[in-house]
């Protein structure tokens, strides 16, 4: 099973300034990686998929990179409703896995 | 709209069966690879199962694997996992979702959720 190791395990920030999460992979999974949003009481919500390709609807402010085993979500400005946990997903190989999340907070 | 709603969530006891529901709005769930991922409370996400695009290929996690059935009947739009010997590591928000993939046999990413059912498997 392909393991993922996401850092932080939570970010405080302030709106407005930029936010970098990182997602590690337990061995290469070419860009096969997603990210996905989760507020409260919410489901997850696609953010980017294939490392780099932002999901229908998602702000621009939202991008991916990496492929390997190093992955990065960066939120270039952080809006109030920004303020979430964000989990990394790959689909390399079965069975699909997810990241433990990073917690995005106010600072 | 394009959406999918899960029923059939509840307490059941160690060792007991229960089944659950998606169904789908919006779209064809013939054309669609579906998954069920699921949450503890206050825990992380995991995936639990998949049927692909055509139904005729699943996965499950190593967790559920003998325990956990993905069935489907397109005529409903509706996809359902039947679940056996449940036990208290069960216990959790059964979500399931589409893949954002609409190529055959491939897996991109879930793009829809439905809101979750609980189940609780406590005696």
């Amino acid at each position: 099973e392909i393991v993922l190791t996401q850092s932080p395990a939570t970010l405080s920030l302030s709106p407005g300034e930029r936010a970098t999460l990182s997602c590690r992979v337990s061995q290469s999974i070419s860009y096969y990686l997603a990210w996905y949003q989760q507020k409260p009481g919410q489901a997850p919500r696609l953010l980017i998929y294939d490392a780099s390709n932002r999901a229908t609807g998602i702000p621009a402010r939202f991008s991916g990179s990496g492929s390997g085993t190093d992955f990065t979500l960066t939120i270039s400005s952080l809006e109030p409703e920004d303020f979430a946990v964000y989990y990394c997903q790959q689909r390399a190989n079965w069975p699909i896995t997810f990241g433990p999340g990073t917690r995005v907070d106010i600072k | 709209q394009v959406q999918l709603v899960e029923s059939g969530g509840g307490v059941v006891q160690p060792g007991r069966s229960l089944r659950l529901s998606c169904a789908a709005s919006g779209f064809a769930l013939s054309n669609s690879a579906i998954h069920w991922v699921r949450q503890a409370p206050g825990k992380g996400l995991e995936w639990v199962a998949a049927t692909s695009h055509d139904g005729n290929k699943e996965n499950y996690a190593d967790s559920v694997k003998g325990r956990f059935t993905i069935a489907r009947d397109d005529s409903k739009d509706t996809l359902y996992l039947q679940m056996i010997s449940l036990r208290g590591e069960d216990t959790a928000v059964y979500f399931c979702a589409r893949d954002v993939s609409t190529k055959p046999d491939h897996y991109y990413g879930m793009d829809v959720w439905g809101q979750g059912t609980t189940v609780t498997v406590s005696s």
